[in-house]
């Protein structure tokens, strides 16, 4: 059973810059959650969707957005970038119904 | 954000000894997760705790729930060198009947001289 697949797994980006990363998810799982890894804040939770649909949200600023499709793919979005945004970009997916949560490899992002 | 409690920050130790970790919150958990990680790679999952006073083991590991729900410790036994890595709490809320958010300590990082 295939895991979670997030591409890409490495880019670098300018300051003001925008950037999409993909996630796909164990197969029939629906939901979908994004996580920002940094030296110093640790593991953030960003959001999850369900079905299509935001379910949480973390404390981001509106630059971060995502979405997900009806095959359960989900994509992030970050718009203008800034040094800070720099991170180990985390997607998880989850049964339905189940409370366990396995995470992909992560997207490495680094803003110059 | 909020984060939780995660002790020690680090450890060196010898390979074969036994290793204690834990996580403390103020928060109340319905669900407690222990991830390793290693470097470059996405948090792998290691026990997963779901009620209150539950010890769960996973081969030379074992995890509690803690009674208030308040805190959780992994045990590794016997440590060998591959169990180096950083290694990762998690307690997840619920909001009004769905499942919420992983909420994360900052990790341990283990070290294993041979």
């Amino acid at each position: 059973k295939a895991g979670v697949t997030q591409t890409p797994r490495y880019l670098i980006k300018t300051r003001g810059q925008q950037v999409t990363l993909s996630c796909s998810p164990i197969s029939g799982h629906r939901s979908v959650s994004w996580y920002q890894q940094t030296p110093g804040q640790g593991l953030q939770f960003l959001f999850e969707y369900f079905s299509e649909t935001q379910r949480n949200k973390g404390n981001f600023p509106g630059r971060f957005s995502g979405r997900q499709f009806s095959n359960s793919r989900s994509e992030m979005n970050v718009s203008t970038l800034e040094l800070g945004d720099s991170a180990l970009y985390l997607c998880a997916s989850r049964r339905d119904s189940g409370n366990t949560i396995y995470f992909g490899e992560g997207s490495w992002l680094t803003v110059v | 954000g909020q984060q939780l409690n995660q002790s020690p920050q680090s450890m060196f130790i010898q390979e074969g000894e036994d290793v204690s970790m834990n996580c403390t919150s103020s928060s109340i958990f319905n669900t407690w997760l222990w991830y390793k990680q290693d470097p470059g790679e996405g948090p792998v999952l290691l026990i997963a705790l779901y009620k209150a006073g539950e010890l769960t083991s996973n081969g030379r590991l074992t995890a509690q729930f803690g009674i208030t729900r308040k805190d959780s410790f992994l045990n590794i036994s016997a440590s060998i060198p591959s169990d180096v890595g950083i290694y990762f709490c998690a307690g997840q809320l619920w909001y009004g009947g769905s499942q919420g958010n992983l909420i994360f300590g900052k990790g341990t990082k283990l070290s294993v001289k041979p």
